[in-house]
């Protein structure tokens, strides 16, 4: 079965300061995977997906992942942290019926002045 | 504009009763989804349906119900026999994996 594990229930960074949110996957085949983002009381939307193309992906909002095989990670990076980041934030991974999706139970971020 | 619309907003029912939660979407995909998000559980699957006329179980569909007649629309039926309704529910679409979701609906049942 396809699994994500997001490490970090919760994150807390300064504003300016780097963003990882961590995230550990389980697939027995070559998965793909996304990362998705909630503001409150909201819907998703997807950052960016991962489909077995290049292992650094670029999103939206200068967010990028980079998947490792080797790890088993996929993890969410952005270089700079802006107010408008704090959100909830998780990594999903496909199912291989329906192209359903799995999601991990999110990470919380929280930006501070 | 193109776009999953779920209503109401905000649903509050009383226990015991049936009720439906309304998607649309006009994306013209042929997959659509229903997750229920509960606090700190991230959001799970309750059923989807590939096509018109078809839906499968997710992971808890015990006490839900859907109907799929038209390509556009993908009512969820949150039957009494769900023990546990309160939750906020999540529609989506999907072409291949990118799903795209609607706004939510949150139900509150007392």
């Amino acid at each position: 079965a396809q699994s994500v594990t997001q490490l970090d229930s919760h994150v807390s960074v300064s504003e300016g300061t780097p963003v990882l949110l961590r995230c550990n996957y389980s697939s027995s085949y070559s998965p793909s995977l996304f990362w998705y983002v909630q503001h409150p009381n909201k819907g998703l939307q997807l950052l960016l997906k991962y489909t077995s193309a290049a292992t650094l992906v670029k999103g939206i909002n200068g967010f990028e992942a980079e998947f490792k095989k080797s790890e088993t990670s996929f993890h969410l990076t952005k270089p700079s942290a802006h107010m408008s980041d704090a959100a909830e934030y998780f990594c999903v991974v496909g199912r291989l019926s329906g192209y359903a999706l799995n999601f991990g139970k999110g990470t919380s971020l929280l930006v501070t002045p | 504009d193109g776009g999953i619309t779920q209503s109401p907003k905000y649903l509050f029912r009383k226990e015991g009763q049936n009720v439906t939660l309304s998607c649309e979407q006009n994306l013209n995909h042929d997959a659509m989804y229903w997750y229920r998000q509960d606090p700190g559980q991230g959001l799970r699957l309750i059923y989807y349906s590939q096509i018109v006329n078809d839906f499968q179980k997710g992971d808890i569909a015990e006490g839900y119900s859907v109907s799929r007649e038209k390509k556009e629309s993908f009512p969820l039926t949150v039957t009494s026999a769900q023990k546990n309704p309160t939750a906020f529910y999540l529609c989506a679409s999907s072409t291949y994996y990118e799903q795209y979701f609607g706004p939510g609906t949150r139900l509150t049942v007392t």
